[in-house]
């Protein structure tokens, strides 16, 4: 079936340091990819996609590349600030019959920065 | 930012009562969707629509349905509520092309 493993967190930064959550698939055919981010209190965000093969998505300094090769997207920004802390969902697309897409989420890793 | 709005944002109620959860678009989307969010779960699909009076089942839809009488509106509703069913409920809508969807603000129940 259709899944995305996601790297257990929290994960606990200083500003400025660098930034890698990773996150693999499994998935039939070609899925798009995601990255979304969730501040606490409020809804899912889109901060990035990629829609085929060694396709890179980038926003706000995140970056991540889709990886055909190794089933991955794994996320990475070269240097955090503290307004980054929230949690972070890779997911992908899946079409259900055709009749239009659903999401499948991975659970999510927590990203604290510190000053 | 997307024109999605959820209501109520919260709401505490008790087992066994109906709950009606609404969600309203201005974007003219043609595909919305319900989920709920669960600590160590991620976000999980419920139920779909993909157009006026076209819905389908998601990923945990056992104690839920929904209907859609108009592109704007989706309604999410819990027959007979079960502490089980205390989460955070996510909408969301696609315009299907390039299969992003966009998110709500959320609403949180509590079912005691």
């Amino acid at each position: 079936g259709n899944s995305v493993t996601q790297m257990e967190g929290p994960v606990t930064l200083s500003e400025e340091a660098f930034l890698t959550i990773n996150c693999t698939y499994t998935a039939t055919g070609y899925p798009s990819l995601f990255w979304y981010v969730q501040y606490p209190g409020e809804g899912l965000q889109l901060l990035l996609k990629a829609t085929k093969a060694d396709d890179k998505g980038s926003n706000k300094g995140f970056e991540a590349t889709y990886r055909k090769e190794t089933t991955s997207f794994h996320l990475e920004k070269g240097s955090v600030q503290v307004s980054d802390s929230a949690v972070y969902f890779c997911a992908l697309s899946v079409s259900p019959n055709q009749a239009g897409t659903a999401l499948i989420f991975g659970k999510g890793t927590t990203l604290s920065v510190s000053s | 930012d997307a024109g999605i709005t959820q209501s109520p944002r919260h709401k505490v109620t008790e087992t066994g009562t109906p709950v009606t959860l609404r969600c309203h678009q201005t974007e003219n989307h043609r595909y919305m969707y319900w989920y709920r969010q669960d600590p160590g779960h991620g976000l999980r699909l419920i139920h779909y629509s993909y157009g006026v009076k076209d819905t389908d089942k998601g990923e945990v839809s056992d104690g839920y349905s929904v209907s859609r009488s108009k592109t704007e509106d989706f309604l999410l509703t819990l027959e007979s509520a079960t502490s089980s069913q205390t989460s955070v409920y996510f909408c969301a809508i696609s315009g299907g092309v390039t299969y992003e969807q966009y998110f709500g603000p959320g609403t949180r129940l509590t079912v005691t």
